[in-house]
Protein backbone atom coordinates (compact mmCIF):
# COMPACT_ATOMS: atom_id res chain seq x y z
CA UNK A 1 0.00 0.00 0.00
CA UNK A 2 1.00 3.23 -1.21
CA UNK A 3 2.14 5.66 1.80
CA UNK A 4 3.27 8.93 1.61
CA UNK A 5 5.21 11.06 4.21
CA UNK A 6 6.13 15.08 4.56
CA UNK A 7 8.69 16.53 6.15
CA UNK A 8 8.80 19.02 8.07
CA UNK A 9 5.13 18.53 9.89
CA UNK A 10 5.92 22.50 10.78
CA UNK A 11 7.94 25.14 9.18
CA UNK A 12 8.29 28.76 10.36
CA UNK A 13 10.55 31.76 8.19
CA UNK A 14 10.53 35.34 7.63
CA UNK A 15 8.82 36.78 5.10
CA UNK A 16 10.97 37.12 1.93
CA UNK A 17 12.88 33.29 2.69
CA UNK A 18 12.97 30.82 -0.10
CA UNK A 19 12.00 27.26 1.01
CA UNK A 20 11.36 23.55 0.24
CA UNK A 21 8.95 21.37 1.36
CA UNK A 22 9.37 17.70 1.39
CA UNK A 23 7.53 14.72 0.02
CA UNK A 24 8.23 10.85 0.00
CA UNK A 25 6.59 8.14 -1.26
CA UNK A 26 6.70 3.97 -0.94
CA UNK A 27 5.49 3.12 -4.42
CA UNK A 28 6.98 4.31 -7.33
CA UNK A 29 4.20 3.41 -9.98
CA UNK A 30 2.45 6.67 -9.72
CA UNK A 31 -0.26 8.33 -12.08
CA UNK A 32 1.25 11.56 -10.81
CA UNK A 33 1.79 13.98 -7.89
CA UNK A 34 -0.03 16.82 -6.70
CA UNK A 35 0.45 19.83 -4.44
CA UNK A 36 -2.43 21.00 -2.29
CA UNK A 37 -2.73 24.19 -0.42
CA UNK A 38 -5.24 24.18 2.69
CA UNK A 39 -6.00 27.11 4.95
CA UNK A 40 -7.28 26.26 8.46
CA UNK A 41 -10.70 24.72 8.75
CA UNK A 42 -11.03 24.98 4.99
CA UNK A 43 -11.00 21.81 1.90
CA UNK A 44 -8.23 21.77 -0.20
CA UNK A 45 -6.95 23.51 -3.49
CA UNK A 46 -5.13 22.30 -6.05
CA UNK A 47 -1.62 24.35 -6.66
CA UNK A 48 0.63 22.05 -8.98
CA UNK A 49 0.20 18.70 -10.74
CA UNK A 50 3.27 16.44 -11.95
CA UNK A 51 2.10 14.15 -13.91
CA UNK A 52 4.22 10.70 -14.03
CA UNK A 53 6.25 10.92 -17.27
CA UNK A 54 7.35 15.14 -15.84
CA UNK A 55 10.04 15.91 -13.66
CA UNK A 56 8.60 19.81 -12.73
CA UNK A 57 6.00 21.90 -12.98
CA UNK A 58 5.84 25.91 -12.05
CA UNK A 59 3.35 28.27 -11.32
CA UNK A 60 3.75 31.53 -10.52
CA UNK A 61 6.67 31.51 -7.13
CA UNK A 62 5.65 27.82 -7.02
CA UNK A 63 8.12 24.84 -8.92
CA UNK A 64 7.07 21.29 -7.83
CA UNK A 65 9.16 18.75 -8.91
CA UNK A 66 9.51 15.06 -8.90
CA UNK A 67 12.33 12.33 -9.06
CA UNK A 68 9.95 8.87 -9.11
CA UNK A 69 12.89 6.47 -9.00
CA UNK A 70 13.87 7.97 -5.58
CA UNK A 71 10.24 8.22 -4.69
CA UNK A 72 10.63 12.28 -3.90
CA UNK A 73 8.87 15.17 -4.66
CA UNK A 74 10.02 18.66 -3.40
CA UNK A 75 7.94 22.25 -3.56
CA UNK A 76 9.73 25.11 -3.70
CA UNK A 77 8.01 28.44 -2.26
CA UNK A 78 10.46 31.62 -3.58
CA UNK A 79 10.02 35.02 -2.00
CA UNK A 80 7.75 33.59 0.75
CA UNK A 81 4.82 35.89 1.81
CA UNK A 82 2.25 36.02 4.76
CA UNK A 83 -0.46 35.01 2.25
CA UNK A 84 1.32 31.62 1.29
CA UNK A 85 0.98 30.59 5.23
CA UNK A 86 -1.13 27.30 5.15
CA UNK A 87 -0.92 23.45 5.47
CA UNK A 88 0.60 21.91 1.97
CA UNK A 89 -0.23 18.52 1.38
CA UNK A 90 0.97 16.03 -1.57
CA UNK A 91 -0.96 13.42 -2.72
CA UNK A 92 0.11 10.55 -5.04
CA UNK A 93 -2.51 8.87 -7.34
CA UNK A 94 -1.96 5.18 -7.24
CA UNK A 95 -4.14 3.07 -8.64
CA UNK A 96 -7.91 4.78 -8.74
CA UNK A 97 -6.68 5.80 -5.18
CA UNK A 98 -4.99 9.25 -4.02
CA UNK A 99 -2.93 9.11 -0.89
CA UNK A 100 -2.16 11.84 0.87
CA UNK A 101 0.39 12.76 3.13
CA UNK A 102 -0.29 14.34 6.73
CA UNK A 103 1.00 17.94 5.38
CA UNK A 104 3.46 20.63 6.13
CA UNK A 105 2.14 23.87 8.22
CA UNK A 106 3.99 26.98 6.52
CA UNK A 107 3.69 29.94 8.79
CA UNK A 108 5.56 32.80 7.11
CA UNK A 109 6.31 35.85 9.43
CA UNK A 110 5.67 39.59 8.38
CA UNK B 1 -17.87 25.67 -13.71
CA UNK B 2 -18.03 23.11 -11.38
CA UNK B 3 -19.02 23.83 -7.62
CA UNK B 4 -19.58 21.63 -4.52
CA UNK B 5 -21.11 22.03 -1.37
CA UNK B 6 -21.08 20.45 2.08
CA UNK B 7 -23.40 21.23 5.06
CA UNK B 8 -23.72 21.65 7.27
CA UNK B 9 -20.20 23.27 8.03
CA UNK B 10 -20.11 22.79 11.85
CA UNK B 11 -22.04 20.35 13.97
CA UNK B 12 -21.63 19.38 17.48
CA UNK B 13 -23.59 15.68 18.66
CA UNK B 14 -23.60 13.65 21.48
CA UNK B 15 -22.04 9.99 21.84
CA UNK B 16 -24.83 7.72 20.67
CA UNK B 17 -26.44 10.40 18.47
CA UNK B 18 -27.34 9.65 14.09
CA UNK B 19 -25.80 11.47 11.76
CA UNK B 20 -26.42 12.68 8.23
CA UNK B 21 -23.69 14.87 6.14
CA UNK B 22 -24.59 15.92 2.74
CA UNK B 23 -22.30 16.74 -0.51
CA UNK B 24 -23.79 18.02 -3.71
CA UNK B 25 -22.26 18.80 -6.73
CA UNK B 26 -22.74 21.56 -9.63
CA UNK B 27 -21.59 21.82 -13.40
CA UNK B 28 -20.86 18.49 -14.17
CA UNK B 29 -22.02 14.78 -14.72
CA UNK B 30 -21.51 11.43 -13.33
CA UNK B 31 -18.64 12.30 -11.71
CA UNK B 32 -16.70 10.49 -9.04
CA UNK B 33 -17.38 11.14 -5.49
CA UNK B 34 -15.23 10.87 -2.22
CA UNK B 35 -15.61 10.94 1.29
CA UNK B 36 -12.21 11.39 3.52
CA UNK B 37 -11.67 12.37 7.52
CA UNK B 38 -9.25 14.44 8.64
CA UNK B 39 -8.22 14.14 12.23
CA UNK B 40 -6.16 16.59 14.35
CA UNK B 41 -2.33 15.98 13.05
CA UNK B 42 -3.06 12.91 10.57
CA UNK B 43 -3.61 12.97 6.97
CA UNK B 44 -6.69 12.90 4.79
CA UNK B 45 -8.44 8.60 5.30
CA UNK B 46 -10.62 7.74 2.60
CA UNK B 47 -13.50 6.74 3.67
CA UNK B 48 -15.78 5.86 1.02
CA UNK B 49 -16.19 6.42 -3.19
CA UNK B 50 -18.36 6.24 -5.43
CA UNK B 51 -18.38 5.77 -9.42
CA UNK B 52 -22.21 6.04 -10.09
CA UNK B 53 -25.79 5.72 -8.57
CA UNK B 54 -26.13 3.43 -5.40
CA UNK B 55 -22.07 2.41 -6.43
CA UNK B 56 -20.14 2.76 -3.34
CA UNK B 57 -17.44 0.97 -2.01
CA UNK B 58 -16.17 1.52 1.72
CA UNK B 59 -12.11 1.84 2.49
CA UNK B 60 -11.98 1.81 6.35
CA UNK B 61 -15.08 2.56 8.84
CA UNK B 62 -16.84 0.21 10.51
CA UNK B 63 -20.03 2.39 12.13
CA UNK B 64 -19.98 5.19 8.75
CA UNK B 65 -22.42 4.14 5.65
CA UNK B 66 -22.43 6.35 2.23
CA UNK B 67 -25.13 6.74 -0.06
CA UNK B 68 -25.72 8.32 -3.25
CA UNK B 69 -29.32 8.66 -4.41
CA UNK B 70 -29.17 10.90 -7.02
CA UNK B 71 -26.03 11.68 -9.64
CA UNK B 72 -24.29 14.60 -7.93
CA UNK B 73 -25.57 13.77 -3.63
CA UNK B 74 -23.49 11.80 -1.79
CA UNK B 75 -24.35 11.22 1.82
CA UNK B 76 -22.23 10.10 5.01
CA UNK B 77 -24.83 8.33 7.79
CA UNK B 78 -23.95 6.84 11.03
CA UNK B 79 -26.58 5.22 13.52
CA UNK B 80 -24.55 6.14 16.48
CA UNK B 81 -21.65 8.60 16.58
CA UNK B 82 -18.71 7.76 18.30
CA UNK B 83 -15.64 9.77 20.38
CA UNK B 84 -13.35 8.83 17.57
CA UNK B 85 -15.78 10.00 14.91
CA UNK B 86 -14.53 13.41 15.20
CA UNK B 87 -12.61 15.22 12.66
CA UNK B 88 -13.16 17.09 9.68
CA UNK B 89 -15.24 15.21 6.94
CA UNK B 90 -14.25 16.17 3.10
CA UNK B 91 -15.90 15.64 -0.02
CA UNK B 92 -14.32 15.63 -3.20
CA UNK B 93 -14.71 14.95 -6.62
CA UNK B 94 -12.96 14.03 -10.05
CA UNK B 95 -13.85 13.57 -13.29
CA UNK B 96 -15.36 10.04 -14.59
CA UNK B 97 -13.30 8.22 -16.61
CA UNK B 98 -10.19 9.81 -16.54
CA UNK B 99 -7.93 7.49 -14.45
CA UNK B 100 -4.85 8.19 -15.31
CA UNK B 101 -1.49 10.87 -15.43
CA UNK B 102 -4.11 14.09 -15.19
CA UNK B 103 -7.12 13.08 -13.12
CA UNK B 104 -7.22 15.44 -10.02
CA UNK B 105 -9.73 15.97 -7.39
CA UNK B 106 -11.68 18.92 -6.42
CA UNK B 107 -12.80 19.28 -2.65
CA UNK B 108 -15.59 20.96 -0.55
CA UNK B 109 -15.54 23.30 1.94
CA UNK B 110 -15.92 20.30 4.83
CA UNK B 111 -17.66 19.84 7.76
CA UNK B 112 -16.17 20.01 11.29
CA UNK B 113 -17.99 17.75 14.04
CA UNK B 114 -17.45 17.21 17.11
CA UNK B 115 -19.00 14.32 19.15
CA UNK B 116 -19.19 14.80 22.55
Amino acid sequence: KQEVTQIPAALSVPEGENLVLNCSFTDSAIYNLQWFRQDPGKGLTSLLLIQSSQREQTSGRLNASLDKSSGRSTLYIAASQPGDSATYLCAALTGNQFYFGTGTSLTVIP
Amino acid sequence: SQTIHQWPATLVQPVGSPLSLECTVEGTSNPNLYWYRQAAGRGLQLLFYSVGIGQISSEVPQNLSASRPQDRQFILSSKKLLLSDSGFYLCAWSVPGLAGSTDTQYFGPGTRLTVL
